[in-house]
């Protein structure tokens, strides 16, 4: 059984600041590797997806890729209000193009 | 959002009705995919076409039924829902080689 992992917060944090999100996955074969936004109501929207060990920076938006460890983590710098929404983490496996999706954490940026 | 569409946005049923929910994607992507959506709950797979080919979730009740005439349109058929199959179902789509997903807007559904 696949499993993606999120806590569901709700995380929290100051407007301005630096909210980090954290995804685990249990297939050491996962090669793709997906952050949505969902926003109360609305469908999910992609934001960011990643392939390789490292960082990959778009924006405000910075996702961070560990293979060894089994984990990609999503940054928001500057945090704004309009950050508040739930953050999914979709993860697929080698030789698949269909994802597992994580329950999501609930971000709320306060101003 | 424009480029995967869902009708209806909306659909209040009761449980001898027969409905149908549509997708239409405008991506050129050769993949789609039915999500269904609970509160509290991640969201489940229900069924994907690729190329013509349909994988689905063994768990999914055989009172949906899934119809792709072709690789623009997807069809999710109800009948004789129950009341806890109300959620938001999702259709997204994705080219096969890419993986990223683009989801269309929802069906909110509402079994009386």
């Amino acid at each position: 059984q696949k499993e993606v992992e999120q806590n569901s917060g709700p995380l929290s944090v100051p407007e301005g600041a630096i909210a980090s999100l954290n995804c685990t996955y249990s297939d050491r074969g996962s090669q793709s590797f997906f952050w949505y936004r969902q926003y109360s109501g609305k469908s999910p929207e992609l934001i960011m997806f990643i392939y390789s060990n490292g960082d990959k920076e778009d924006g405000r938006f910075t996702a961070q890729l560990n293979k060894a460890s089994q984990y990609v983590s999503l940054l928001i710098r500057d945090s704004q209000p309009s950050d508040s929404a739930t953050y999914l983490c979709a993860v697929i496996s080698g030789g698949s193009y269909i994802p597992t999706f994580g329950r999501g954490t609930s971000l709320i940026v306060h101003p | 959002e424009t480029g995967v569409t869902q009708t209806p946005r909306h659909l209040v049923m009761g449980m001898t009705n027969k409905k149908s929910l549509k997708c239409e994607q405008h991506l050129g992507h050769n993949a789609m995919y039915w999500y269904k959506q609970s509160a509290k709950k991640p969201l489940e797979l229900m069924f994907v076409y690729s190329l013509e080919e349909r994988v689905e979730n063994n768990s999914v009740p055989s009172r949906f039924s899934p119809e792709c005439p072709n690789s623009s349109h997807l069809f999710l058929h109800l009948h004789t829902l129950q009341p806890e199959d109300s959620a938001l179902y999702l259709c997204a789509s994705s080219h096969e080689r890419y993986n990223e997903q683009f989801f269309g807007p929802g069906t909110r559904l509402t079994v009386l």
